[in-house]
């Protein structure tokens, strides 16, 4: 299984950026997928997820308006767009593969981070 | 609303024994929780999921010497003879329904 993070970099207040995370090693359309996030030196934060048809997206408060998740399965590709970015999103972001479609938790596997940065 | 609660540190010495210990809020102990580790300057990585019940589930690369206790609220993550490389932030973490949640972290320190 390999999760592997793109398009990280710096970014304005009020700005916009488009993450993406291709998964491999695994039927990715089995999966739900996530997206966590950790700002420099804290602790993880979950930021969203989407089912595995991607029918269903969830939000942390502190992103939902502003942050929109989606895939594409024929591409193994999960993608977070980040639109009105503010300088307390700056972090790591990492994909993750959630639970089975079933419904069975899992939280086992993890892309490498990718960094973002908001600053003028 | 789903909280996940663990103690900032714990800290043991080398080849000892080490207890971490997650906490569901009230009323939400059916939930399963999964420890996370992450090494200084790493990213994190899978350890175990423990169920409701006490059993647990590993991750491939997980070592023997990592073991859970506790069922209900409370789950715990013992890490055997304690190495230098288990030092780091360990996080605990649950699956709601629209929501999955993490806690703010353990900092183990290996002495």
């Amino acid at each position: 299984v390999q999760l592997v993070e793109s398009g990280g970099g710096l970014a304005k207040p009020g700005g916009s950026l488009r993450l993406s995370c291709e998964g491999s090693g695994f039927t990715f359309s089995d999966y739900f997928m996530a997206w966590v996030r950790q700002p420099p030196g804290k602790g993880l934060e979950w930021v969203s997820y989407i089912t595995s048809e991607g029918v269903t997206m969830h939000y942390a408060d502190s992103v939902r308006g502003r942050f929109t998740v989606s895939r594409d399965n024929a591409k193994n590709s999960l993608f977070l767009e980040m639109d009105n970015l503010r300088v307390e999103d700056t972090a790591v972001y990492f994909c993750a593969r959630d639970s089975f479609y079933n419904g069975r938790p899992e939280f086992a596997h993890w892309g490498q981070g990718v960094l973002v940065t908001v600053s003028s | 609303q789903l909280v996940v609660t663990q103690s900032p540190s714990a800290s043991a010495s080398l080849g000892a024994s080490v207890k971490l210990t997650c906490t569901l809020s009230s009323g939400q102990s059916t939930y399963a929780i999964a420890w996370h580790q992450q090494q200084p300057g790493k990213g994190p990585r899978y350890v175990m999921t423990i169920n409701s019940d006490g059993s647990h589930t590993k991750g491939e690369g997980t070592p023997d010497r990592f073991s859970s206790s506790g069922s209900g609220a409370e789950r715990n993550l013992i890490i055997s003879s304690l190495q230098s490389e288990d030092e780091g932030e360990y996080y605990c973490q649950t699956w709601g329904p629209g929501v999955r949640v993490f806690g703010g972290g353990t900092k183990v320190t290996v002495l």
